[in-house]
């Protein structure tokens, strides 16, 4: 499986601040997603980040709280905007493991706090 | 869309005992299912999965089965450790090739 490194590992962010987080493989991935993880909660998808193209948001989330950029096949961001107290969750990054096959695998995600 | 319900939400378990988690799906379109286990404070790792041509699925003391035509399908661990404690998570690939995750259920096994 590849090797996914997310940064930062953790951040503490004041109300009305944003936070990009990075998420960089070590080989080329066709299927990129971004997932958030509340305290306690399951995992819930806000979107996949398309090469070369806009992201493709899930429904309850959108592009002006969570502008995702992907440059390239290596490469994804997500910036968390305006936070509020109730976007502190782990943010995950993940990687389809093959064509369609379904097989995810997951950085190790930002914890973000604000307050 | 694709709905995953997953139960129980924990489970608490004696050292060596088995364990058995469930989950249904909506979306009789669905073929994957993998498991994932994360303990506490770390990312979820794939454990096990399924795909819909088979009913069953093994690996050492772990083992997946799905009934299609229930659209259910369960993760089995046997003879549990105090390491198998974690939260575990069922997911179900939809139409689109997104992964729907459970809600997770929070497994101890008491030593």
């Amino acid at each position: 499986s590849a090797v996914i490194s997310q940064k930062p590992s953790r951040d503490i962010c004041q109300r009305g601040t944003s936070l990009t987080i990075q998420c960089q493989v070590d080989s080329q991935v066709t299927m990129m997603f971004w997932y958030r993880q509340q305290p306690g909660q399951s995992l819930t998808l806000i979107a996949t980040a398309n090469q070369g193209s806009e992201a493709t948001y899930e429904s309850g989330f959108v592009i002006d709280k969570f502008p995702i950029s992907r440059p390239n096949l290596t490469f994804s961001t997500l910036t968390v905007s305006n936070m509020s107290p109730e976007d502190s969750s782990i943010y995950l990054c993940s990687v389809g493991g093959g064509e369609n096959t379904g097989e995810l695998f997951f950085g190790e995600g930002s914890r973000l706090t604000v307050l | 869309g694709e709905n995953v319900e997953q139960h129980p939400s924990t489970l608490s378990v004696q050292e060596g005992d088995s364990a058995v988690i469930k989950c249904t799906y909506s979306d009789s379109a669905s073929n994957y299912f993998p498991w994932y286990k994360q303990e506490l404070g770390k990312r979820p790792q794939l454990i096990i999965d399924i795909r819909s041509n088979v009913g069953e699925k093994k690996d050492q003391r772990i083992a997946v089965t799905l009934n299609k035509t229930a659209k259910h399908f369960s993760l089995h661990i046997t003879e549990t450790q105090p390491e198998d404690s974690a939260v575990y998570f069922c997911a179900a690939l939809d139409s689109s090739y997104k992964l729907i995750f459970g809600s997770g259920t929070r497994l101890l096994v008491r030593p």
